[in-house]
């Protein structure tokens, strides 16, 4: 089993829709959790932190949920921008420090 | 500032044949990181460094090796390139590692033939 699994999608969507993406995590010693994006052919960037008491900017909003292991974007009225691969990043505290990177959920939005 | 810096982007090596890449932040990072990126995989972290002079294995370290000389650039260097390492590679660093948000590089699109 992976240590981070996310839906690889892809997820098409009309503009303005909501759209929502999981990803679980295996390890419970995992202490901190992000959403990344990467645009096509690019490097990734950070979109957002995720709160164990959930956030959001703008119009995406981060859930963590730790008894279930899981953590989730949403993305309310999509526009054709948003559309690339979204990244979860779980960092783990085990001895040392470990980053894992998800493989990525794609999302196309059409107009 | 530039931030992350990675040269070359692209490069094409017959198998057997060395290269290095370089990476370059101007950001006064203390962590970097190499990590390469396949299809259908998440980024796999090759090596890292917490410091000038200090290097570190990651996940898939075998085929390579770094060098950390000077604080701001750090080296990957592959000895005798593979097949199995045609991928894209991408540098990151970050202000320390507990938790800190990492910034990439652009990227090399390596193939090996």
């Amino acid at each position: 089993r992976k240590e981070v699994e996310q839906d690889p999608g892809p997820f098409n969507v009309p503009e303005g829709a909501t759209v929502a993406f999981n990803c679980t995590y295996s390890n419970s010693a995992s202490q901190s959790f992000f959403w990344y994006r990467q645009d096509c052919r690019k490097e990734p960037k950070l979109l957002m932190s995720v709160y164990s008491s959930g956030n959001e900017d703008g119009r995406f909003t981060a859930q963590l949920n730790r008894a279930s292991q899981y953590i989730s974007l949403l993305i309310r009225d999509s526009k054709l921008s948003d559309s690339a691969t979204y990244l979860c990043v779980v960092n783990l505290r085990t001895g040392g420090f470990k980053t894992i990177f998800g493989a990525g959920t794609r999302l196309f939005v059409k107009a | 500032n530039a931030g992350v810096t990675q040269t070359p982007k692209f490069r094409v090596l017959k198998t057997g044949q060395s290269m290095t890449l370089l990476c370059a932040q101007d950001m006064n990072h203390e962590y970097m990181y190499w990590y390469r990126q396949d299809p259908g995989m998440g980024l796999r972290l090759i090596h890292y460094s917490v410091g000038e002079g200090t290097t570190a294995k990651g996940e898939v370290p075998d085929g390579y090796n770094v060098s950390r000389l000077k604080k701001q650039n750090f080296l990957l260097g592959l000895e005798s390139a593979a097949p199995s390492q045609t991928s894209v590679y991408f540098c990151a660093s970050s202000l320390n590692r507990d938790g800190n948000e990492q910034f990439f590089g652009p990227g090399t699109r390596l193939t090996v033939l």
